[in-house]
């Protein structure tokens, strides 16, 4: 299973907005709606920001917002935050019933 | 409050063993699938293993297929990683994570290094 591809890096200024993406194949991405995203700071575990392709778990910034067309998935972050510069990693379900990772993106606030 | 709490890591030589467990609480245990994701030093993440709440669905990554073991004991609400065969690749943070809503992972413990080298 290969990892689903994202950006290196993406990067924005303070209150812009930025997206990231995530593509896979029919087997993965967009066979099924279980895209997730996870935000992981230097040093800490990943925290989950989005499940169901656009679902925030409870205490996600509603700044957060996912969404699919085909076999890419998109993150996009408004009102970009100091705090938000971190790795971002999707992930999604697949046909194997196994789960695939992203290569990661590291977002960094200008 | 969720807590999941990995221990077991070290250094290890390639070819040797070495045993992983995951101490949870905070939730009903038994309820939930669990997986082991792993990170490699300055990499991204790649999933391992995932187990079923009952134990009676088990998966593994192709990179470890044959070689690693994914258990659990939900009267300990632990689960377990036995890594036998151990190569320099398998070098990394490992982190025991909950599976939850669509397939995606809602809690993960602190994580525990294994490096292996000679």
């Amino acid at each position: 299973q290969s990892a689903l591809t994202q950006p290196a890096s993406v990067s924005g200024s303070p209150g812009q907005s930025i997206t990231i993406s995530c593509t896979g194949t029919s087997s993965d991405v967009g066979g099924y709606n279980y895209v997730s995203w996870y935000q992981q700071h230097p040093g800490k575990a990943p925290k989950l920001m989005i499940y169901e392709v656009s679902n925030r778990p409870s205490g996600v910034s509603n700044r957060f917002s996912g969404s699919k067309s085909g076999n890419t998935a998109s993150l996009t972050i408004s009102g970009l935050q100091a705090e938000d510069e971190a790795d971002y990693y999707c992930s999604s379900y697949t046909s194997s019933s196994l789960y695939v990772f992203g290569t990661g993106t590291k977002v960094t606030v200008l | 409050e969720v807590q999941l709490v990995e221990s077991g890591g070290g250094l290890v030589k390639p070819g040797g063993s070495l045993r992983l467990s995951c101490a949870a609480s905070g939730f009903t245990f038994s309820s939930y699938s669990m997986n082991w994701v792993r990170q490699a030093p300055g990499k991204g993440l790649e999933w391992v293993s995932s187990i079923s709440s009952s134990s009676s669905y088990i998966y593994y990554a192709d990179s470890v297929k044959g070689r690693f073991t994914i258990s659990r004991d939900n009267a300990k609400n632990s689960l377990y990683l036995q890594m036998n065969s151990l190569r320099a690749e398998d070098t990394a943070v490992y982190y025991c994570a909950r599976l939850e809503l669509g397939f995606s992972f809602d809690y993960w413990g602190q994580g525990t290094l294994v490096t292996v080298s000679s």
